[in-house]
């Protein structure tokens, strides 16, 4: 089967950090993508991982367990800016999954 | 500069009349992915393709036709099959490979409206 889940909602502080939990389960799996999407636009990818452990750019990193099939976002320093929509994206051979995603919340 | 375009911005249709979404690439990427998201849901996947002449159904291909004659062109259709087709449409393209990085980049998408 088939699966995917991350929380539906995170609300953070302003300057704080956040990690945005997701746990898969899907055959041919290659690696763990994460975008992000603000209101009314298009996703936008942040990082992949395809081994087993963290990926740092610059205030975001992700970090994959394939043995635990979990991986998650961190984001540090949180700015107003980062309120958007996460998604957690697991990579097949051949096409990537997109779940529902995570509402991030900021607030002042 | 590179990248993806969706056309038109926004599309109004009638009821049984099919309607095509376009969606041209400048990327020189091989896949490419039409995906549908509607109000404070994720994204779920229509169709895909791999190379030129060749494509694949994903989970909701119902009511949706593709054509992929050109490697920079994938060209969406909504026909009227598809009795729920009021959404916000995406298009995406990637480098395909197996074990590797393949960040898909996508389209600012196409928001299809009911008359």
């Amino acid at each position: 089967g088939q699966s995917l889940e991350q929380p539906s909602e995170v609300t953070a502080v302003e300057g704080a950090i956040v990690q945005i939990n997701c746990t898969y389960q899907t055959s041919g799996f290659y690696g763990l993508s994460w975008y992000q999407q603000h209101d009314g636009g298009a996703p936008t990818f942040l990082s992949y991982n395809g081994l087993d452990g963290l990926e740092e750019t610059g205030r975001f990193s992700s970090f994959l367990s394939r043995s635990d099939s979990y991986g998650y976002l961190l984001l540090q320093e949180l700015q107003m800016k980062d309120s958007a929509s996460y998604f957690c994206a697991p990579n097949r051979d051949d096409k990537i999954i997109f779940g529902k995603g995570t509402r991030l919340h900021i607030l002042p | 500069d590179g990248g993806i375009t969706q056309s038109p911005k926004y599309l109004f249709r009638k009821e049984g009349q099919n309607v095509t979404l376009s969606c041209e690439q400048n990327l020189n990427h091989d896949a490419m992915y039409w995906y549908r998201q509607d109000p404070g849901q994720g994204l779920r996947l229509i169709y895909y393709s791999q190379i030129v002449n060749d494509f694949q159904k994903g989970d909701i291909a119902e009511g949706y036709s593709v054509s992929r004659e050109k490697k920079e062109s994938f060209p969406l259709t909504v026909t009227s099959a598809q009795k729920n087709p009021t959404a916000f449409y995406l298009c995406a393209s990637s480098i395909p490979g197996q074990g590797a990085r393949q960040p898909q980049h996508f389209g600012d998408g196409t928001r299809l409206s009911i008359l």
